[in-house]
């Protein structure tokens, strides 16, 4: 069985400031990792995935995370926040069957002017 | 570009009552998903299903749930005997061939008063 951790329940930042939201997870197999983003009252939209090949993967709006296996983490980075990026933030795995995904908790991210 | 859709965006029902929760996922993707998010707390996996049957479920989805592929396009998901615990955000999804990332639906707001 798969768990997932997101060790900040909500992380504050100023506009401009870099971000780095944390995630580890727990699997006797090996996984897919993934990070949603969800603005108030909407579904969840793909930000990034890790599937095979290059620890370091690159998503949209900006962000970027690094997979690393001998942590068992994937955090979440950005340099560079804007006011737009404040929303939930969930991490979540799946195993290489796809059969479903376990999500983390969610880390809100507010981004302050 | 294609997009699982959800009707619909919120359903109020009183408790005891028999809802159905619809979908439409991308056209040719092969797996399909049910997953709930109660108010204020994390994204939870209900079931996966795939070649017209259940692939795998979790411990929420007892023997009130039940999912159906009705024809080629829509994937429901039914509610026997709500109850006020079953209030929540229910999303759909589907993934293609390999079952890696999937992509979710807007969500259906379920009220159960």
């Amino acid at each position: 069985a798969q768990s997932v951790t997101q060790l900040d329940s909500q992380v504050p930042v100023f506009e401009e400031a870099p971000v780095e939201l944390r995630c580890n997870y727990s699997s006797s197999v090996s996984v897919y990792l993934f990070w949603y983003v969800q603005y108030p009252n909407q579904g969840l939209q793909l930000l990034l995935k890790y599937l095979s090949g290059s620890t370091l993967v690159k998503g949209i709006n900006g962000f970027e995370a690094e997979f690393n296996k001998s942590q068992t983490s994937f955090h979440l980075r950005k340099p560079s926040v804007h006011i737009s990026d404040t929303a939930e933030y969930f991490c979540a795995v799946s195993d290489l069957g796809g059969f479903k995904t376990i999500f983390g908790a969610g880390t809100r991210l507010f981004v302050k002017a | 570009e294609p997009e699982v859709t959800q009707t619909p965006s919120h359903q109020v029902t009183q408790m005891g009552q028999e809802v159905i929760l619809r979908c439409v996922p991308i056209s040719n993707h092969l797996y399909f998903y049910w997953y709930r998010q109660i108010l204020g707390q994390k994204v939870e996996f209900l079931v996966s299903f795939y070649n017209n049957e259940i692939s795998e479920k979790s411990e929420i989805f007892d023997d009130q749930f039940s999912v159906e592929r009705p024809d080629g396009s829509n994937f429901t998901l039914k509610i026997r005997s709500t109850k006020l615990e079953d209030s929540a955000m229910y999303f759909c999804a589907s993934s293609g061939q390999g079952a890696r990332e999937q992509y979710f639906g807007p969500g259906t707001r379920l009220t159960v008063t």
